[in-house]
């Protein structure tokens, strides 16, 4: 299976600063990447797909880069709303894994 | 608008089984494979399986072979998750998601519990 591994475990940031958040495959995944971002209690909401395409309503602080084996997730500026859990998802073989997530917390 | 509605918690004793619910609506079911997604408290998500809602070709992860069935009802556009022989590693909230790929729609979650 394709192991996923996200980096940091966990983002410590200020409100309007700028957040990086990183993937690595454990094999080339094409642009078949996405990430999520999950708030307490709530199920997971969809950010991006194809490694940087922003889904349906979700606002252009967001966005993606990568290809291959290397993803990244940036927030060009921290809303309050946005501190979360974020993963990331692998869908390009089976079985479908994701990445152990990382938490973005309020420094 | 797209809606997945699942079924409520469940208390379930260990070595019994669960069936939960995922009933779609809002989109053409048969368009788009389902997949089950679950996450153990504190946890990340962990990728169970996939069904497909056209033909119901299915892919499980290798953890669950044996151990899990999803099924789909297309005259009530629903898609069902079994799992047997829990464990209290089982615990968990488990949820169905529209899936294309990525996977876009999720259902609320169902929380499933295994205890003596």
């Amino acid at each position: 299976e394709i192991v996923m591994t996200q980096s940091p475990a966990t983002l410590s940031v200020s409100p309007g600063e700028r957040a990086t958040l990183s993937c690595r495959a454990g094999q080339s995944v094409s642009s078949n990447l996405a990430w999520y971002q999950q708030k307490p209690g709530q199920a997971p909401r969809l950010l991006i797909y194809g490694a940087s395409t922003r889904a349906t309503g979700i606002p252009a602080r967001f966005s993606g880069s990568g290809s291959g084996t290397e993803f990244a997730l940036t927030i060009s500026t921290l809303q309050p709303e946005d501190f979360a859990d974020y993963y990331c998802h692998q869908y390009y073989d089976y079985p479908r894994t994701f990445g152990q997530g990382t938490k973005v917390e309020i420094k | 608008q797209v809606q997945l509605v699942q079924s409520g918690a469940e208390v379930k004793k260990p070595g019994a089984s669960v069936k939960v619910s995922c009933k779609a609506s809002g989109y053409i079911f048969n368009n788009y494979g389902i997949s089950w997604v679950r996450q153990a408290p504190g946890q990340g998500l962990e990728w169970m399986g996939w069904i497909s809602t056209f033909n119901v070709n299915t892919n499980y992860a290798q953890k669950f072979q044996g151990r899990v069935a999803m099924t789909t009802d297309t005259s009530t556009s629903t898609a069902y998750m079994q799992l047997t022989s829990l464990t209290s590693d089982d615990t968990a909230v488990y949820y169905c998601a529209r899936d294309w790929g990525p996977v876009d729609f999720w259902g609320q979650g169902t929380l499933v519990t295994v205890s003596s």
